[in-house]
C-alpha cells in the first residue's frame, strides 16, 4: 500500500520566515508534486518533480522553491512566508507512463494546514 | 489547456438516494480519468481509477464510467450512507504527462 507521508499536519508560521514543508513516499515513485488548495479556487499545481534533482514550475511557484535530492522526499520551501501563503498545501506521488503505461494515479498524503501570522 | 468542470458543485440527498455525479473535461486526448474523495481539513483519497481503454470501474457501491469522445465521466453512487458525505473530485491526465488535471469538485451531504 503506497504510503505519502507530509510531516505536519498543522504549522503555525510568522511572516518573512523561511518554511520547509516535507513529503516522503514509499513506493519508489518517479513523480511527486506539490499542491495547495483553497476554497474557490480548487488544487493548484505549485511544483512537480520527475525525477531526483528534476523539477518542473507549475501553475503558481512564484514565492515558492522546491527541492528533491533523494528519490523518496519532496520538498516544499517557502522562502519567505507572507499571510497569503496561508492555505492547505497537499503533496502526491505517482509512478510514470512506461511504453503503453496506462493505469497509473495519484496517491496523496494527509495534508498540511499552514497559517502565516 | 485541459480545463475540468464538475457539476453540480454541490448535492444533498436522503439517505439510500442513488446518485450520480458529474465530470466533463475539454481535451478528450486523456490518458487516465481518477475519482477522489475529500474529507473536510483531510488529503484525497482514491476511489477509482479509470484507464483511456476502459469505459468503466467499479468499487462497492461506487460506479465511475468515461466517455472520450463526449469528454464526461459519471460517479454513480448506489444506496447512499452519510458516511458517503464528502467532497468528489475528478481529475484527468495525458499520456506522458503525468501531471493531473482537477475539478473544483462536488460537496455532498446525505442526510440521514
Amino acid at each position: 500500500d503506497v504510503k505519502v507521508t507530509q510531516s505536519s499536519r498543522y504549522l503555525v508560521k510568522r511572516t518573512g520566515e523561511k518554511v520547509f514543508l516535507e513529503c516522503v513516499q514509499d513506493m519508489d515513485h518517479e513523480n511527486m508534486f506539490w499542491y495547495r488548495q483553497d476554497p474557490g479556487l480548487g488544487l493548484r499545481l505549485i511544483y512537480f518533480s520527475y525525477d531526483v534533482k528534476m523539477k518542473e514550475k507549475g501553475d503558481i511557484p512564484e514565492g515558492y522553491s522546491v527541492s528533491r535530492e533523494k528519490k523518496e522526499r519532496f520538498s516544499l520551501i517557502l522562502e519567505s512566508a507572507s499571510t497569503n501563503q496561508t492555505s492547505m498545501y497537499l503533496c502526491a506521488s505517482a509512478p510514470s507512463a512506461g511504453t503503453g503505461g496506462e493505469g497509473y494515479g495519484y496517491t496523496f498524503g494527509s495534508g498540511t494546514r499552514l497559517t502565516v501570522v | 489547456k485541459q480545463e475540468v468542470t464538475q457539476i453540480p458543485a454541490a448535492l444533498s440527498v436522503p439517505e439510500g438516494e442513488n446518485l450520480v455525479l458529474n465530470c466533463s473535461f475539454t481535451d478528450s486526448a486523456i490518458y487516465n480519468l481518477q475519482w477522489f474523495r475529500q474529507d473536510p481539513g483531510k488529503g484525497l483519497t482514491s476511489l477509482l481509477l479509470i484507464q483511456s481503454s476502459q469505459r468503466e470501474q467499479t468499487s462497492g457501491r461506487l460506479n465511475a464510467s468515461l466517455d472520450k469522445s463526449s469528454g464526461r465521466s459519471t460517479l454513480y453512487i448506489a444506496a447512499s450512507q452519510p458516511g458517503d458525505s464528502a467532497t468528489y473530485l475528478c481529475a484527468v491526465n495525458r499520456y506522458n504527462f503525468n501531471k493531473f488535471y482537477f475539478g473544483s469538485g462536488t460537496k455532498l451531504n446525505v442526510k440521514p
